[in-house]
């Protein structure tokens, strides 16, 4: 099984509203990532987990929260959101081997719009 | 901070002409990858370039590392209509040896 998937597909929501967004991989990948991702624009990372701790958060507002529960899932809660967070947000995965880069896998993403 | 800057922005060819994109680090990659984004989708990988002026080809796809290891190019020779999408080349920051970095990405728009 070499796919990301990501559930829901779309989410509409109201800036009141508190909703997760939800990744899972059963590639045996320990790290993974939340990258948001305006239309034309290359995809922006938010947070990196590396072995289930977070490792990396691009100071991202606290209105986004993430976690990662076990090695295969990889949850992005979401409240009090703006309109301009409406975006792909993509979940990606990749093997850790060290200081090697490694390709990342990337999921559908969820198409998120903020009313 | 560390840039990878991607040109053009976009690019119209006919179908069966030839197609380039390039990338240009700020600072000196220890690797690059690309990236294949079809309209809708999601991003994709190609292929990684680790080695001062390393050349792989996948079919139709040229990609090269440069010299100094700061740029990297894709070409695709013969574009068809399942080429469209954007490219994207991305690098490793540094600091942090999982963080890419992404170029802004060549729209690739192909006519028939």
């Amino acid at each position: 099984d070499t796919e990301v998937t990501q559930t829901p597909k779309h989410l509409v929501m109201g800036m009141t509203n508190k909703k997760s967004l939800k990744c899972e991989q059963h590639m045996g990948h320990r790290a993974m990532y939340w990258y948001k991702q305006k239309a034309k624009k290359p995809p922006e990372l938010m947070f990196v987990y590396s072995y289930e701790k977070l490792s990396i958060n691009e100071s991202v507002p606290s209105r986004f929260s993430p976690e990662c529960p076990n090695s295969s899932l990889l949850n992005l809660h979401l409240h009090a959101l703006q309109p301009e967070d409406s975006a792909l947000y993509l979940c990606a995965s990749s093997l850790l081997t060290g200081t090697t880069l490694n390709e990342q896998f990337f999921g559908p993403g969820t198409r998120l719009t903020v009313l | 901070g560390q840039q990878v800057m991607q040109i053009p922005q976009y690019q119209h060819v006919q179908e069966g002409e030839d197609f380039t994109t390039y990338c240009n680090s700020s600072t000196t990659l220890s690797n690059i990858q690309w990236y294949k984004q079809r309209p809708g989708g999601h991003p994709v990988f190609l292929i990684q370039l680790v080695k001062s002026g390393e050349v792989k080809k996948q079919k139709r796809l040229t990609f090269q590392f440069g010299e100094a290891k700061k740029n990297s190019s894709l070409h695709i020779t013969a574009t068809q209509t399942t080429d469209v999408g954007t490219y994207f080349c991305a690098g490793p920051v540094t600091k942090y040896g999982n963080k890419l970095v992404f170029g802004a990405g060549t729209i690739l728009r192909v006519k028939s």
